[in-house]
């Protein structure tokens, strides 16, 4: 089936480093991924729309010059947390849309990378 | 604004059956979908709605009714495995052919022996 790869796992850093997190789908092609971000309890909030070979759509409250997205690919996209604060410790899932798959199983998700800093 | 309600918190017997309920308010709906998702883990498909009517997967069930902005996901002959979290996501069209998924808060599902 579908897999999609996200890595790290987890990071732990100190406030001010900029940490990047890559999501590889390994046997399809997507031309669209989608960054979510989850606190404790919470459900997941999309973050941000990643479309091969062009900019990012952001939701309404999510800075752009905070998280970069780059989809430079048609099998990765990468988030990049740059300076980041404690409150931006999270969990950040990324998912997958299949380029020829747009039926009842649009989205696959990768394992998600715990962010904490410190 | 795109709304998704389901209870917070449920509590359910081994070998039971329990039945989550999802309502939403979205326009451009596109299609309903739950996932699972334990503690510390990416979301898991189960199942997906984008006609009225019931939906069967072996234990999992979903049901869809459009005109009442209305889901339910059904749980039979349940299992300790089964006690996860349940999210209920829409999937709405925006204008462009550009779709997102709108994720519910999520129901917490703990099953007892």
């Amino acid at each position: 089936g579908a897999v999609v790869s996200q890595h790290p796992s987890r990071v732990i850093c100190k406030s001010g480093t900029s940490v990047k997190i890559e999501c590889r789908s390994l046997d399809f092609q997507a031309t669209t991924m989608f960054w979510y971000r989850q606190f404790p309890k919470q459900s997941l909030m999309l973050m941000a729309t990643s479309n091969e070979g062009s900019k990012a759509t952001y939701e309404q409250g999510v800075e752009k010059d905070k998280f970069l997205i780059n989809h430079a690919s048609l099998t990765l996209s990468t988030l990049t947390v740059t300076s980041a604060h404690p409150e931006d410790s999270s969990f950040y899932i990324c998912s997958a849309r299949d380029r020829y798959r747009q039926g009842n199983q649009p989205q696959h998700f990768g394992d998600g990378t715990r962010l904490s800093i410190l | 604004g795109q709304n998704i309600d389901q209870p917070t918190e449920m509590t359910a017997t081994e070998g039971a059956i329990v039945q989550i309920n999802c309502t939403y308010q979205t326009s451009g709906f596109n299609g309903l979908f739950w996932y699972q998702q334990h503690a510390g883990e990416a979301p898991t498909f189960l199942s997906y709605n984008v006609l009225d009517g019931l939906e069967e997967k072996g234990r999992f069930s979903s049901f869809l009714s459009r005109s009442k902005g209305y889901s339910y996901l059904l749980l039979k002959e349940l299992q300790m495995k089964d006690s996860a979290s349940y999210l209920c996501a829409v999937r709405v069209s925006l204008s462009g052919g550009y779709n997102k998924l709108i994720f519910g808060a999520g129901t917490r599902l703990a099953v007892h022996p």
